[in-house]
């Protein structure tokens, strides 16, 4: 089983539309959680961290459920723009390594 | 610029030959991780660097490939010996202890292993 699971898509959606990803992580001492966008051909950036409490960034928003072990990101009102990849890290306890998930495909269609 | 800088951009090599790439950090960032990526995939840890101390190395990382960080600023990723299997992105990422925790990548070398 891989340390870290996303469903590859791709999510084709409208623009405008709300989407949201999944990412389940398997090490119950993980520690750390990101969402990172890879745009093609281009190196991965951080989009955003995601604390125990849930945190908002504009249009995303992204939550940590630690019982069932996965995290999720949305994102409301999508843009041509938001048509990448995105990433799911995670780290865990005592080690800073970066584990990344396949990554989830979205386009958004205009 | 001062972002995290990899070079080659691309190399092309003919299988059995050494290659070399080379990633300079952040100048402040006391971290450094290798990374390798092949399409479709999200990046494969390989191995990353407190300092110029090698801290953790991916069990799936063989022999042939060496990473160095001599002077706990630069650090150079070796692969002996390519196979075609090695063909794949090897990004560079750099990070600061007390910064969050970000990961900021170069924008990679691209291997291609005839």
């Amino acid at each position: 089983r891989k340390e870290v699971e996303q469903d590859p898509g791709p999510f084709n959606v409208p623009e405008g539309a709300t989407v949201a990803f999944n990412c389940t992580y398997s090490n119950s001492a993980s520690q750390s959680f990101f969402w990172y966008r890879q745009d093609c051909r281009k190196e991965p950036k951080l989009l955003m961290s995601v604390y125990s409490s849930g945190n908002e960034d504009g249009r995303f928003t992204a939550q940590l459920n630690r019982a069932s072990q996965y995290i999720s990101l949305l994102i409301r009102d999508s843009k041509l723009s938001d048509s990448a990849t995105y990433l799911c890290v995670v780290t865990t306890s005592g080690t800073y390594k970066y584990i990344f998930g396949t990554g989830t495909r979205l386009k958004v269609l205009a | 610029d001062t972002g995290v800088s990899q070079d080659p951009r691309h190399k092309i090599t003919k299988r059995g030959q050494n290659v070399t790439f080379r990633c300079d950090p952040i100048s402040e960032h006391n971290r450094l991780y290798w990374y390798r990526q092949t399409l479709g995939q999200g990046p494969e840890f390989l191995t990353y660097f407190q300092n110029e101390a090698q801290l953790e190395k991916s069990r799936l990382l063989s022999d042939r490939f060496s990473a160095e960080r001599p002077k706990g600023s630069f650090s150079t990723l070796e692969i002996q010996r390519t196979e075609q299997g090695d063909s794949a992105m090897y990004l560079c990422a750099s990070s600061l202890v007390r910064d969050g925790e970000k990961l900021f990548f170069g924008s990679g070398t691209q291997l291609s292993v005839l």
